[in-house]
């Protein structure tokens, strides 16, 4: 199984902060990696597929890089709806797998 | 507006069963291969279950292999699993969630709110 390991476990961040979530692949991936925003209670929304592109309807502000074994989700201005949990997805190879999640607190 | 709702979470004892549904609505069902994924209490997200347009192709996870049945029924545009021979560790959320292709990469969206399954003597 390809396993998906995200960084950091959490981070407190501001609103107006940029913040950086790294998500690392056991083996390369190209580009069959995907991002998701999660809230209490809620299920997982789509923010990157593929990588770098963006999902309809997902702010700007959103955007992912990478590709192989090493990509990256990136918040240019922290908004006060984006503390949630943060999960990385492979699609490469079944079992698809995610990341352990990266929950983005109020500092 | 894309939707899924699911359905049929609860408790039940170790060893027993139950059965998950998952209305879909607002796109067109049968275009579309489906997927279970759960979350565990204080766990993140396990990929459960895949199952093709049509029914004709299946994938699990080797946690719940032989023990979940996915199954679909386009004409109510509906997903279902069954889960049988349950244990504490199959207690989570289920959510489920349509699967997408786009140049050969497969994403999740849209998803459910999720059910909860507590299995506990």
């Amino acid at each position: 199984d390809i396993q998906m390991t995200q960084s950091p476990s959490s981070l407190s961040a501001s609103a107006g902060d940029r913040v950086t979530i790294t998500c690392r692949a056991s083996q390369s991936i190209t580009n069959y990696l995907n991002w998701y925003q999660q809230k209490p209670g809620k299920g997982p929304k789509l923010l990157i597929y593929a990588a770098s592109s963006l999902h309809s309807g997902v702010p700007s502000r959103f955007s992912g890089s990478g590709s192989g074994t090493d990509f990256t989700l990136t918040i240019s201005s922290l908004q006060p709806e984006d503390f949630a949990t943060y999960y990385c997805q492979q699609s490469y190879t079944t079992p698809w797998t995610f990341g352990q999640g990266t929950k983005v607190e109020i500092k | 507006e894309m939707q899924m709702v699911e359905s049929g979470g609860g408790v039940v004892r170790p060893g027993g069963s139950l059965r998950l549904s998952c209305a879909a609505s607002g796109f067109t069902f049968d275009d579309y291969g489906m997927i279970w994924v759960r979350r565990a209490p204080g766990k993140g997200l396990e990929w459960v279950s895949y199952i093709n347009w049509n029914g004709g192709s299946t994938g699990y996870a080797d946690s719940v292999k032989g023990r979940f049945t996915i199954s679909r029924d386009n004409a109510k545009n509906s997903l279902y699993l069954q889960m049988n021979s349950l244990s504490a560790e199959d207690t989570a959320l289920y959510h489920c969630a349509r699967v997408h292709y786009g140049d050969y990469v497969a994403w999740f969206d849209p998803w459910g709110q999720g059910t909860l399954v507590t299995v506990s003597s």
